[in-house]
C-alpha cells in the first residue's frame, strides 16, 4: 500500500530533551512538509522540502530542525529550544510543490 | 503573508441538509485545497482547486480566483461528514484557515 507513515503515534518529552518524529512516504513524491496543529486551530507550516538535500523554513521553524537525506524520509527534531512543543504534528507529501498534498496520521507530542 | 478566513466557524445540521462553506483569501494564489479532518485527526484531501469547479459525489467546490474566494458545497449531509473542514492556500508554502467545524445530527 502506498502512503505516508508517521511514528510514534504518541510521544512524551521531558524538559530539556530533544525528540525526533519520523515521517516516511512510499509515494515517490518530491515534496514533503511538516505542520503543527494546536487544539481548535488550523495547521501552521514548520518546514518544507522540495527535493532531497533541500529544505525551507515555514512560519514557525524556531526550535525545530529537519533533514532530507533520502527522498522517502523527512524527520523532524523538536529541540529543547522549543518552549511549548505540546501539539499535534502532521507530515504531508506531494508530487511537487503546488500539487495536492497527502497527509500522514500524525504524532501527538506531550511534555512531561 | 496571505490571510485565510473561513466561515462559518461552526455549523450544525440535520442529516440530509445541504451546506456551503466559504474560504476567503487575501492575495492571488497558485494552489488551493480543501481538506476534511476526521475526529481522529486524519486529514483527507477533498479537492485541489486553484480555480474553476469540481465535483466528487455529494461534494463540490468552486474557486473564483479573481475574487479571492472558494466555496465547498455539501449536499444531503451524513453523520460521517462531521469533522473540521480546512481550506489551504498559497504558493510553495501553504497557509491554512482556522477551519469550519461541522456537526451533522441524525
Amino acid at each position: 500500500d502506498g502512503g505516508i507513515t508517521q511514528s510514534p503515534k504518541y510521544l512524551f518529552r521531558k524538559e530539556g530533551q530533544n525528540v525526533t518524529l519520523s515521517c516516511e512516504q512510499n509515494l515517490n513524491h518530491d515534496a514533503m512538509y511538516w505542520y503543527r496543529q494546536d487544539p481548535g486551530q488550523g495547521l501552521r507550516l514548520i518546514y518544507y522540502s522540495q527535493i532531497v538535500n533541500d529544505f525551507q523554513k515555514g512560519d514557525i521553524a524556531e526550535g525545530y530542525s529537519v533533514s532530507r537525506e533520502k527522498k522517502e524520509s523527512f524527520p523532524l527534531t523538536v529541540t529543547s529550544a522549543q518552549k511549548n512543543p505540546t501539539a499535534f504534528y502532521l507530515c504531508a507529501s506531494s508530487p511537487a510543490v503546488l500539487q495536492t498534498q497527502y497527509f500522514g496520521p500524525g504524532t501527538r507530542l506531550l511534555v512531561l | 503573508g496571505i490571510q485565510v478566513e473561513q466561515s462559518p466557524p461552526d455549523l450544525i445540521l440535520q442529516e440530509g441538509a445541504n451546506s456551503t462553506l466559504r474560504c476567503n483569501f487575501s492575495d492571488s494564489v497558485n494552489n488551493l485545497q480543501w481538506f476534511h479532518q476526521n475526529p481522529w485527526g486524519q486529514l483527507i484531501n477533498l479537492f485541489y482547486i486553484p480555480s474553476g469547479t469540481k465535483q466528487n459525489g455529494r461534494l463540490s467546490a468552486t474557486t473564483v480566483a479573481t475574487e479571492r474566494y472558494s466555496l465547498l458545497y455539501i449536499s444531503s449531509s451524513q453523520t460521517t461528514d462531521s469533522g473540521v473542514y480546512f481550506c489551504a492556500v498559497g504558493s510553495r508554502d501553504m497557509r491554512f484557515g482556522a477551519g469550519t467545524r461541522l456537526t451533522v445530527k441524525p
